[in-house]
């Protein structure tokens, strides 16, 4: 079956520029994460997605990163007025609800703020 | 907050067992988990613990102590293609798991 998707895999953008990062988790499952890892570090928690609940926004670095989440499937995740700290690898990650499921995460975009 | 604590890189042989820590203090537990990473790869699952022991699966097996805040992953009859980076995740108090920086392994013939 499919596993979760995102695109682009790949994201040149200008400094102060919006971008926009697209994530298609495992149909069923009713948890999301977007996670970032910059270069020789640790996947740093973003956001995360449960069903109807409000979504945890506790790990968002700035209010210029939002995202969304449309039928409880597709999330995208924006950044505005992109920064260079903001290059890194964006992970998206989904899972069944529930503390001992495993989450499964796509290939990730990879960001460039140029 | 949470801190989870791995070293930065192991190297061992072919055929060898490798052990990789993993130390954590959180607000409240709700499992550990073992990811492999692959260089420019997205991290898989490796393993789940909840309860204190080991979980055996094939060659790779994870112990917990919960009391001890303490984990690893060991890795028997290794082979170059476990060369990659290891990473220690714990859900604590809420269902966000939380990472470790990674443990970076080497396995050299």
């Amino acid at each position: 079956g499919a596993g979760v998707s995102q695109s682009p895999s790949n994201k040149v953008t200008e400094k102060g520029k919006d971008v926009e990062l697209r994530c298609d988790p495992i149909s069923g499952h009713t948890a999301l994460y977007w996670y970032r890892q910059s270069l020789g570090q640790g996947l740093e928690f973003l956001i995360y997605f449960q069903g109807n609940s409000a979504p945890d926004k506790s790990g968002l670095p700035s209010d210029r990163f939002s995202a969304e989440r449309t039928g409880g499937s597709v999330s995208t995740l924006t950044i505005q007025r992109t920064q260079q700290e903001d290059s890194a690898v964006y992970l998206c990650a989904s899972s069944l609800a529930g503390e001992a499921y495993e989450q499964y995460f796509g290939p990730g975009t990879r960001l460039t703020v140029t | 907050g949470q801190n989870i604590d791995q070293p930065t890189e192991m190297t061992a042989t072919e055929g060898a067992i490798v052990q990789i820590n993993c130390t954590y203090q959180t607000s409240g537990f709700n499992g550990l988990f073992w990811y492999q990473q692959h260089a420019g790869e997205a991290p898989t699952f490796l393993s789940y613990n909840v309860l204190d022991g080991l979980e055996e699966k094939g060659r790779f097996s994870s112990f917990l102590s919960r009391s001890k805040g303490y984990s690893y992953l060991l890795l028997k009859e290794l082979q170059m293609k476990d060369s990659a980076s290891y990473l220690c995740a714990v859900r604590g108090g809420s269902y966000i798991p939380t990472f470790g920086r990674g443990t970076s392994l080497i396995v050299h013939p």
